[in-house]
């Protein structure tokens, strides 16, 4: 079946850059399918960062654009996420998760992993 | 902007449970609801505000069109304890309400 692992360093420091890595297995990547990143500040809501399709288009939050660069790797069936100069409202529960093409929801999803801003 | 309530709810196994999702602006039909148990990612239980996804139990169910929608449980269950919340997918950004908690009583 369908499984996504995250995968990067869980400490960062505050204005580094955040690096994450989604692996995709038992499913072509390259199928009409979004690859997004959404997180979850402790305690908080779920908030969209943005996502990836695997010709490279991209869509990004507006609140997180301008620190926001997603990638997708087809040969290794992954994707990633670069989101620059973090500080310590960047700490959260990193998902990533797959949305077929339209107006569908997530409907796979990676554990999640967590990421702490903090020097 | 989407706003859901109630913030928390606690409810006796048996009983009916009724959240609301209100958006700012029309959304059509494009409204998602989620479960989210302690430290699991979210699991998708309602699409396009009412159509059922396949393997999830018959008492989730949603409703709901324009900004104004609803999600219930007809007899919650123990394993129902989670934080539900909606997803609009009509237009970018997407975004989550609130969420709601439901404690078992």
């Amino acid at each position: 079946q369908v499984q996504l692992q995250e995968s990067g360093p869980g400490l960062v420091k505050p204005s580094d850059t955040l690096s994450l890595t989604c692996a995709v297995s038992g499913y072509s990547i390259s199928s009409s399918n979004w690859w997004g990143w959404i997180r979850q500040p402790p305690g908080k809501e779920l908030e969209w960062i943005g996502y990836i399709y695997y010709s490279g288009s991209t869509h990004y939050n507006p609140s997180l654009k301008s620190r926001v660069t997603m990638s997708v790797d087809t040969s290794k069936s992954q994707f990633s996420l670069k989101l620059s100069s973090v500080t310590a409202v960047d700490t959260a529960v990193y998902y990533c998760a797959k949305k077929t093409d339209g107006h569908n929801p997530f409907d796979i999803w990676g554990q999640g992993t967590m990421v702490t801003v903090s020097s | 902007v989407m706003t859901q309530s109630p913030a928390f709810l606690s409810v006796t196994p048996g009983e009916k449970v009724t959240i609301t999702c209100q958006a700012s602006e029309g959304i059509g039909n494009y409204l998602n609801w989620y479960q989210q148990k302690p430290d699991q990612a979210p699991k998708v239980l309602i699409r396009d505000a009412s159509q059922s996804i396949s393997g999830v139990p018959s008492r989730f169910s949603g409703s709901g069109s324009g900004t104004d929608f609803t999600f219930s449980i007809s007899s919650l269950e123990a394993e129902d304890a989670a934080t539900y919340y909606c997803q609009q997918g009509s237009q970018h950004p997407l975004t989550f309400g609130g969420g709601t908690k439901v404690e078992i009583k």
